[in-house]
């Protein structure tokens, strides 16, 4: 089956860099997915990676892909107050390349 | 960027009555659409998928007598959820997929979210 799992909180001071790691079980993923849910919102999404790559960077962004551990990392450089939230990861299965799974969260407290 | 708005944001209902909450693609059509249930603190789970002029696909466990979904035009589609219960308190999120091109990646777009407390 579908399972995407990542740890739930993280703290880091500001300045530093957070890293956010997943674990998925399906090997047939298509997309992986970085959304971000600030409080009482719904999901932005930050960023996302083909399954054929191995990483993508967008200024701060950093994602990472490790398809044979079935990995997938989230680094966030310089982190600011703002970066504080929920930072889902997810992937679409490429069976229903629609369909998104979404893991637990990480809430992201920031530290001054 | 795509917006997508829900309405409500909120709703306060009485056990047994009938919520309908709204999900419009504001400057996209969208033929395809999403109704996510998040409960606190927890993950989104995906309950059923919207498609413009058919019938809604539900996901297993999902009960489609009392979540009834109507996706009547190419920017909206309705959750209604019938004879509300407290249990069926949770932050409804909905989202409308953009197709880029024939073939490529099709983003989701998500709504805000509608927090519903049945009483």
């Amino acid at each position: 089956g579908e399972d995407v799992e990542q740890s739930l909180f993280l703290s880091v001071r500001e300045g530093d860099s957070s890293v956010i790691n997943c674990t998925y079980t399906d090997s047939s993923s298509t997309y992986l997915y970085w959304y971000k849910q600030e409080p009482g919102a719904g999901l932005q999404l930050l960023t996302y990676i083909f399954s054929n790559m191995d990483m993508k960077q967008d200024q701060r962004l950093t994602v990472l892909l490790n398809k044979k551990d079935k990995h997938l990392s989230l680094r966030i450089a310089d982190t600011q107050t703002g970066d504080s939230a929920i930072y889902f990861c997810a992937e679409s299965p490429y069976s229903s390349a629609s369909k998104i799974i979404f893991g637990s969260g990480t809430r992201l407290s920031i530290r001054p | 960027g795509a917006v997508v708005s829900q309405h409500p944001s909120w709703v306060i209902c009485k056990s047994g009555t009938s919520v309908k909450i709204e999900c419009r693609s504001l400057d996209f059509q969208a033929t395809t659409m999403f109704w996510y249930r998040q409960f606190p603190k927890q993950s989104l789970m995906l309950m059923a998928t919207s498609n413009e002029g058919s019938k809604a696909t539900y996901e297993q466990g999902v009960e489609k007598d009392k979540f009834l979904i109507n996706h009547a035009s190419l920017t909206l589609s309705t959750l209604t959820v019938t004879s509300a219960h407290p249990e069926d308190s949770s932050f409804y999120i909905c989202s409308a997929e953009r197709e880029h091109f024939p073939g490529s990646y099709n983003e989701q777009f998500f709504g805000p979210g509608t927090r519903l407390t049945v009483l």
